[in-house]
């Protein structure tokens, strides 16, 4: 059965950093690519960064360029989210996702969510 | 940044059918089949409904489907149900000249 759970959000100051983990079961990580998606409160879905199977091929949201790091862990089927100078606007629950590449292309599975909050 | 508008909110009675619409610019819903759908109830993962424009994942109630028409996408729920009361959010990869993932605004789905 195809899990992914997220962790590691919580309470931090606006210019703070926080690290956020998705761990994976039921799949290998290397072989699919791999997005955080972001949900603020009151607000819709936002698509926030991207990593391939590989590895090799990595994009962000403008939103967040700059800030985040997105990286994956192979041993421990895990991927994280590193996440620097961190803003009010960055408040949000954080989803791992991940990405079927087809002649199409969609989210086939989503963690619950790990709750972020930036705040003094 | 391009964008899907949804409406914000939709309701209907048990057993009722109803449709949630997802326009956007051509790029986006005009490439049909990469709109997909999302069902999410607050607190929980959301789920994939509609992949492909109008396919069904395994698992997922032929009571939903998706259709097409012109430059909109649409989720039609038939026999709505009390469990389908939640958040429903269109999406579309609109990566043409730039990586890009685009939802819509969500719709709350309320079951009278």
């Amino acid at each position: 059965e195809v899990q992914l759970v997220e962790s590691g959000g919580g309470l931090v100051q606006p210019g703070g950093s926080l690290r956020l983990s998705c761990a994976a079961s039921g799949f290998t990580l290397s072989s699919y690519e791999m997005n955080w998606v972001r949900q603020a409160p009151g607000k819709g879905l936002e698509w926030v960064s991207f990593i391939s199977g590989s590895g090799t091929t990595i994009y962000y949201a403008d939103s967040v360029k700059g800030r985040f790091i997105i990286s994956r862990d192979t041993a421990k089927n895990s991927l994280y989210l590193q996440m620097s100078s961190l803003r009010a606007e960055d408040t949000a629950v954080y989803y791992c996702a991940r990405d079927i590449v087809e002649t199409t292309r969609y989210f086939d599975y989503w963690g619950q969510g790990t709750q972020v909050t930036v705040s003094s | 940044q391009s964008a899907l508008t949804q409406p914000a909110s939709v309701s209907g009675s048990p057993g009722q059918s109803l449709t949630i619409s997802c326009t956007g610019i051509s790029s986006d819903v005009g490439n049909y089949n990469l709109v997909s759908w999302y069902q999410h109830h607050p607190g929980k993962a959301p789920k994939l409904m509609i992949y492909e424009g109008y396919k069904r994942p395994s698992g997922v109630s032929n009571r939903f489907s998706g259709s097409k028409s012109g430059n909109t996408a649409s989720l039609t729920i038939s026999g709505l149900q009390a469990e389908d009361e939640a958040d429903y959010y269109c999406c579309s990869f609109g990566g043409s000249t730039t990586f890009l993932w685009v939802f819509g605004g969500g719709t709350k789905l309320t079951v009278l």
